[in-house]
């Protein structure tokens, strides 16, 4: 399975600000996903990020608000924009496991606390 | 609208007690149905994938199963390391494509005591 990292792993923000997320995979991946794990609710995916084309926001997500790039095919930021206290979760990074059995792997996940 | 309910919320286990969690699903045309394990501070780590009805898999002390409104994990003889939320997510069929939206439950959270 593919190794996957994030930066930072855990970060501490004003409101209004901005904060970007990296992830970075070990190796090249068709397909991205960044998920929102906020306290006592489950994972929600925010969008699907492919290279070389603009990012595929779910429902309730904008790209205004959640910016995503998507450079190459190891590597995707998403940005956290003009935050405010309910924007504090954990976002997660995940990648489709290039196998018939269509599972994602995760990255460690990146827990965000809005002041 | 595709759902994932996941019960109970928490379970408590006696290290050798064997129990068994359960993930009600309701979706559109079932793509596949997954189960993570999430420790405290990381991401979940998948576990198994099922299809179809009827379809079993196993990994060391765990047993996934599925029918087509809901899959169990049955835990044999748990150890507390086994401790961790336990994930379930189902993917739609009419999505495009080799991934789709992963729709996830809530998570059971397993504590075993030795």
């Amino acid at each position: 399975s593919a190794v996957i990292s994030q930066k930072p792993s855990r970060d501490i923000c004003q409101r209004g600000t901005s904060l970007t997320i990296q992830c970075q995979v070990d190796s090249q991946v068709t397909m991205m996903f960044w998920y929102r794990q906020q306290p006592g609710q489950s994972l929600t995916l925010i969008a699907t990020a492919n290279q070389g084309s603009e990012a595929t926001y779910e429902s309730g997500f904008v790209i205004d608000k959640f910016p995503i790039s998507r450079p190459n095919l190891t590597f995707s930021t998403l940005t956290v924009s003009n935050m405010s206290p309910e924007d504090s979760s954990i976002y997660l990074c995940s990648v489709d496991g290039g196998s018939s059995y269509n599972e994602q792997f995760f990255g460690p996940g990146t827990r965000l606390t809005v002041l | 609208e595709d759902q994932v309910t996941q019960s109970p919320e928490a379970l408590r286990l006696q290290e050798g007690e064997s129990s068994s969690l359960n993930c009600s699903y309701t979706v559109s045309g079932l793509r596949g149905l997954f189960w993570y394990r999430q420790d405290p501070g990381k991401g979940p780590e998948f576990l198994f994938t099922l299809y179809s009805a009827g379809e079993e898999k196993e990994k060391e002390r765990l047993k996934a199963t599925l029918t087509k409104k809901e899959s169990f994990l049955h835990i044999t003889a748990p150890k507390p390391e086994d401790s961790a939320t336990y994930l379930c997510a189902v993917q739609a069929s009419g999505y495009g494509g080799s991934q789709g939206n992963l729709i996830f439950g809530k998570g059971t959270k397993l504590s075993v005591k030795p």
